[in-house]
């Protein structure tokens, strides 16, 4: 069955770096896009954007350019969020999620499987 | 960027009570709305996509329906396992915009 298994939860200091990996299984690695998305606590999701296993093309919401990274390695069917510069407003739980778009349906796109998700906690 | 805004924010609810979400739009974005349920301390999980279509798996005491800017999720009669947050997405534009969830909760 498909899974998506994140790696676990981080405590980091203001002005830290920070990588969350998200490991897909149970289908072709390459044939979906990871989306990601973040919840701060007692509020609601925040899409940060997506990448392209097979491509590597990756889009960020503006909010996010400049200082997160996606990347992949599809030798180990893995991708990963890199987040520079943390500030305690970073302090989130963090989402993995498959995209998924049935051919020649219209409005058919949707996020079907999510990781579990990784808290992430910025203190000084 | 897309908002989006769901009413009511906070529902209290019954087991076996009809329960409705509306979801509306900044500007039109056909029928590319999914709508996501959340336990606490869970990851989002996948109801309805396309407006009106379920996920695999998903009871059919939920329905979907709306085109457009305005967009409703019904519960037809509450199972103690619906008490759960609920979200709607646009996937019409990027970026993938959220609303802010609707908590139902046990009255």
């Amino acid at each position: 069955q498909v899974q998506l298994v994140q790696s676990g939860a981080e405590v980091k200091k203001p002005g830290a770096s920070l990588k969350v990996s998200c490991n897909p299984s149970g289908y072709t690695f390459t044939d979906y896009w990871i989306h990601w998305i973040r919840q701060a606590p007692g509020q609601g999701l925040e899409w940060l954007g997506w990448i392209d296993p097979k491509s590597g093309d990756t889009f960020y919401a503006q909010k996010f350019q400049g200082w997160v990274t996606m990347t992949r390695d599809t030798s180990i069917s893995s991708t990963s969020l890199e987040l520079r510069n943390l500030k305690s407003g970073d302090t989130a739980v963090y989402y993995c999620a498959r995209g998924v778009v049935t051919p020649g349906v219209t409005g058919s796109r949707r996020l079907d499987y999510w990781g579990q998700g990784t808290p992430v906690t910025v203190s000084s | 960027d897309i908002q989006l805004t769901q009413s009511p924010s906070f529902l209290s609810a019954s087991v076996g009570d009809r329960v409705t979400i509306t979801c509306r739009a900044s500007q039109g974005i056909s029928n590319y709305l999914a709508w996501y349920q959340q336990r606490p301390g869970k990851a989002p999980e996948l109801l309805i996509y396309g407006a009106s279509t379920l996920h695999v798996g998903v009871p059919s005491r939920f329905s979907g329906s709306g085109s457009g800017t305005e967009f409703t999720l019904t519960i037809s009669a509450l199972q103690p396992e619906d008490f759960a947050t609920y979200y709607c997405q646009q996937l019409n534009s990027f970026p993938r915009t959220f609303g802010q969830g609707t908590k139902v909760e046990f009255k």
